[in-house]
């Protein structure tokens, strides 16, 4: 079956630090790749995505590429902010497994001013 | 515009009432989702409309009654629940099911779930 497995957390950096986030997948076909934020008290909100092998996902200054030969799609931001502050979900969804998102177990990240 | 709205934000209820939760979208998708999150987990799959019509029901016990009523619209009804089923419950929506080809789900803020 399916899997996502993400680094463990929690994570604590401060303002302005490198972030790396990783995240690797076992599917049995082509997945599309996502990376979702949960900020405190709020629902998640898709940070990024991609759809195909050595695609890379770019927003709000988070990138992530989709690396077909690692089976890897990790999250990475050069400078991270106080408002970083929030749970973050590597998720993929695949043809075979339907309608079905598989999360990761989420990471928390905390930045310090 | 992505925005799936739900209502109410929050909710408290005793085990013998009966309440309904709200979801909407106008994006014309035709695909939703209700999800059930326990604090520090990932969201567990509970229900998908695929056209309106129920297509996935991940062995949620009957105490949970989903509803699609139009394409735009989908609610959870819900009675007799346990204090257990205390959580955050996320609609989701997507442009088509998952099973044509890989689509993005879009998440509401969720109704946070109190069962006394």
């Amino acid at each position: 079956g399916n899997s996502v497995t993400q680094m463990e957390g929690p994570v604590t950096l401060s303002e302005e630090a490198f972030l790396t986030i990783n995240c690797t997948y076992t599917a049995t076909g082509y997945p599309s790749l996502f990376w979702y934020v949960q900020y405190p008290g709020e629902g998640l909100q898709l940070l990024l995505k991609a759809t195909k092998a050595d695609d890379k996902g770019s927003n709000k200054g988070f990138e992530a590429t989709y690396r077909k030969e690692t089976t890897s799609f990790h999250l990475e931001k050069g400078s991270v902010q106080v408002s970083d502050s929030a749970v973050y979900f590597c998720a993929l969804s695949e043809r075979t497994s339907g309608s079905r998102l598989t999360f990761g177990e989420g990471t928390q990240l905390t930045v310090n001013p | 515009d992505t925005e799936v709205t739900q209502t109410p934000k929050h909710l408290v209820m005793g085990m013998t009432n009966k309440k309904s939760l709200k979801c909407e979208q106008h994006m014309g998708h035709r695909a939703m989702y209700w999800y059930k999150q326990k604090a520090k987990k990932p969201p567990e799959l509970m229900f998908v409309y695929s056209y309106e019509k129920l297509s996935i029901n991940e062995s949620v016990p009957s105490r949970f009654s989903p509803e699609c009523p139009n394409s735009s619209l989908l609610n959870l009804h819900l009675h007799a629940l346990q204090p257990e089923d205390s959580a955050l419950y996320l609609c989701a929506s997507s442009l088509w099911p998952s099973g044509t080809y890989q689509e993005t789900q879009y998440f509401g803020p969720g109704t946070r779930l109190l069962v006394l």
